[in-house]
């Protein structure tokens, strides 16, 4: 079974809008990363935050981790048309070393 | 131009086929691994290998192998008695193996059609 599980699994929105996505994940964590792939693409790390931390920014991306809830939160502020892409977290559970677990997704659509 | 590179792109197979997907990476990494997507899903970890001559199962082994005789490349071999092979594959590499995960670079992927 999968540890991560994105919400919501799609997402339309305007350019110039918010995107918010979120993770949830079953067992205890060391770190959480959120990875973006364009379709039929690779996959293109975004950001790690690590357990012992409660929100990281990185340019217009913002995540924040509450593992007393396992959850986590992508935030894209100001979201363009290249952000158009499928939206990814990963976890390392706490007995699993270095083993990252993917979610399923969520298929971001920003239209122009 | 350090990266990690996938061969081929698109690869058919008929019944009965084994075939060999490449993987190569420049990047001095250590650890690298093989993930199967199949469509509107997330990736499920087939391989990974943490050194040179060492590998280990992951999630979905059955009916793959894979060699690691060199540092930089780990290819996959999707044989006959995988069953249901048609899917995306995705190789990546880390830094290294340890108890806490490190950032994965991707290759571009090889998408395997069973006819």
């Amino acid at each position: 079974s999968q540890q991560g599980e994105e919400d919501p699994q799609a997402l339309s929105i305007q350019e110039g809008e918010n995107a918010t996505m979120n993770c949830s994940y079953k067992t205890s964590i060391n770190n959480l990363q959120w990875y973006r792939q364009n379709s039929g693409r690779g996959l293109v790390h975004l950001i790690l935050i690590r357990s012992n931390e409660r929100e990281k920014h990185s340019g217009r991306l913002r995540v924040t981790l509450d593992t007393s809830k396992k959850s986590s939160s992508l935030l894209i502020t100001a979201s363009r048309a290249a952000d158009t892409a499928s939206y990814f977290c990963a976890t390392d559970a706490d007995n699993a070393g270095n083993m990252l677990t993917f979610g399923g997704g969520t298929r971001l659509m920003v239209k122009p | 131009d350090g990266g990690i590179t996938q061969s081929p792109k698109y690869l058919f197979r008929k019944e009965g086929q084994n075939v060999t997907l490449s993987c190569e990476q420049n990047l001095n990494h250590d650890a690298m691994y093989w993930y199967r997507q199949d469509p509107g899903q997330g990736l499920r970890l087939i391989y990974y290998s943490q050194i040179v001559n060492d590998f280990q199962k992951g999630d979905i082994a059955e009916g793959y192998s894979v060699s690691r005789e060199k540092k930089e490349s780990f290819p996959l071999t999707v044989t006959s008695a995988q069953k249901n092979p048609t899917a995306f594959y995705l190789c990546a590499s880390s830094i290294r193996l340890s108890r806490y995960s490190d950032t994965q670079y991707f290759g571009p992927g090889t998408r395997l059609t069973v006819l």
